[in-house]
Order: C-alpha cells, then structure tokens, then sequence
C-alpha cells in the first residue's frame, strides 16, 4: 500500500520568506508527527496530531513555526520568516495505535540561504 | 541527562563480526522500545521493536533490561549492508495522553570486507 509521503523532497529558500511543507500520512492512521534533522543530528519532535484532539506543539522552538492537519489525513508545517537555522531536514511520520510503530515519509531538505 | 543516550560511535567491524550497541533511558516510565535503522539520506525504518523478555529476528537480538533502564541491539555475522545508523527509540505516554516517542542520536555502524 501507499506509504507516508511528502512534498516538496527540497525547498531551497532565500532568509525572510515563509515555508509550507505537506505530508500525506497512510490512509487511516491517526496520528502524526512532524520532526527535523539536522546534519549528523538526532530526530527533534516538533509537534504530534492525534486523531481530533488539540495536537501536542510541546516540541516547535519557535512561534514562526506552526502545523494543521485537515481532516484527520493531510497535515502541513508552515515556517514563517526562515532563518538559516530552519535548516534541516524535516520528517513526517504517521501511526496507528500510536504507541507503536513509525512510518516515516522521504522527508522535505530545506535550505534557507 | 539526556532522556535517550547512545554511544554515537562509529563501531567500524569486519563482515562476519558480532556487534552490540546499548541504549539509556532515564525515565522508568518508558513503555515500549524500537530499534530503528536509517541509512545515509533516507528516513529511518524500523528494524525491530523491543519486548521484555527479549526477542530475535534472524541475526538480530534485542533485549531490554528494566531495572537498569537499558535496551540493546546484537548483530550476528555482520554484512556489508548492514552499515548504517542504529537509532534507539522510547516511548511513553505523556500528560493529556499523548504519545511522543523520543529518540536517540543514532550509533553509527561501518562493516568493511
């Protein structure tokens, strides 16, 4: 079956200007993350959507950072005035019961120059 | 002390060798364990999770070890193929009944001819 996908796989963008990166998770799973990796860094949570409940932003380092997931299926991050910092790698995983395993989807390179 | 410690590595072995890595939790109310695997640029996979009394999937054991809040991952007769980054992952529900599993950094395994 389809897997977790992203889009785009890279975003080259200029300081100052926003960011939206979308994930499609696999169809009937519940829950959904959003992480980033930086170069030679481990997984950072960001933030965690659990079927209709308030998603738990607990993990975004900043309020230019900001996540929706409509319908319960699609979700997108939004990074408002990027830094270079932003940088990252960032990984998006969905999964049904959610104390079980990720799925990771290919992940979006962002590069803010 | 980080929530999830590994030794970053690199273990660099010979094909053929037996291989093993530890990871630390500091929270004892960690509920479930996985061993993921992420080659360069991909996202991570999962390559087993992690039971009480310990378990094996062909030339991989995993054990956890409660009262000393460690897990590990055995490699028997190492391949080529099994190069990549080893991340240890642990899980527990948070307040509000979220589930956010945390990461380590990954250990690094080089198996060379």
């Amino acid at each position: 079956g389809a897997g977790v996908s992203q889009s785009p796989s890279n975003k080259v963008t200029e300081k100052g200007k926003d960011v939206e990166l979308r994930c499609d998770p696999i169809s009937g799973h519940t829950a959904l993350y959003w992480y980033r990796q930086s170069l030679g860094q481990g997984l950072e949570f960001l933030i965690y959507f659990q079927g209709n409940s308030a998603p738990d932003k607990s993990g975004l380092p900043s309020d230019r950072f900001s996540a929706e997931r409509t319908g319960g299926s699609v979700s997108t991050l939004t990074i408002q005035r990027t830094q270079q910092e932003d940088s990252a790698v960032y990984l998006c995983a969905s999964t049904d019961p959610p104390s079980y395993e990720q799925y990771f989807g290919p992940g979006t390179r962002l590069t803010v120059t | 002390r980080k929530e999830v410690e590994q030794d970053p590595g690199p273990f660099n072995v010979p094909e053929g060798a037996t291989v093993a890595f530890n990871c630390t939790y500091s929270n004892s109310a960690s509920q479930s364990f996985f061993w993921y695997r992420q080659d360069c640029r991909k996202e991570p996979k999962l390559l087993m999770s992690v039971y009480s009394s310990g378990n094996e999937d062909g030339r991989f054991t995993a054990q956890l070890n409660r009262a000393s809040q460690y897990i590990s991952l055995l490699i028997r007769d190492s391949k080529l193929s099994d190069s990549a980054t080893y991340l240890c992952v642990v899980n527990r529900a948070r307040s509000g009944g979220s589930y956010i599993p945390t990461f380590g950094r990954g250990t690094s395994l080089i198996v060379h001819p």
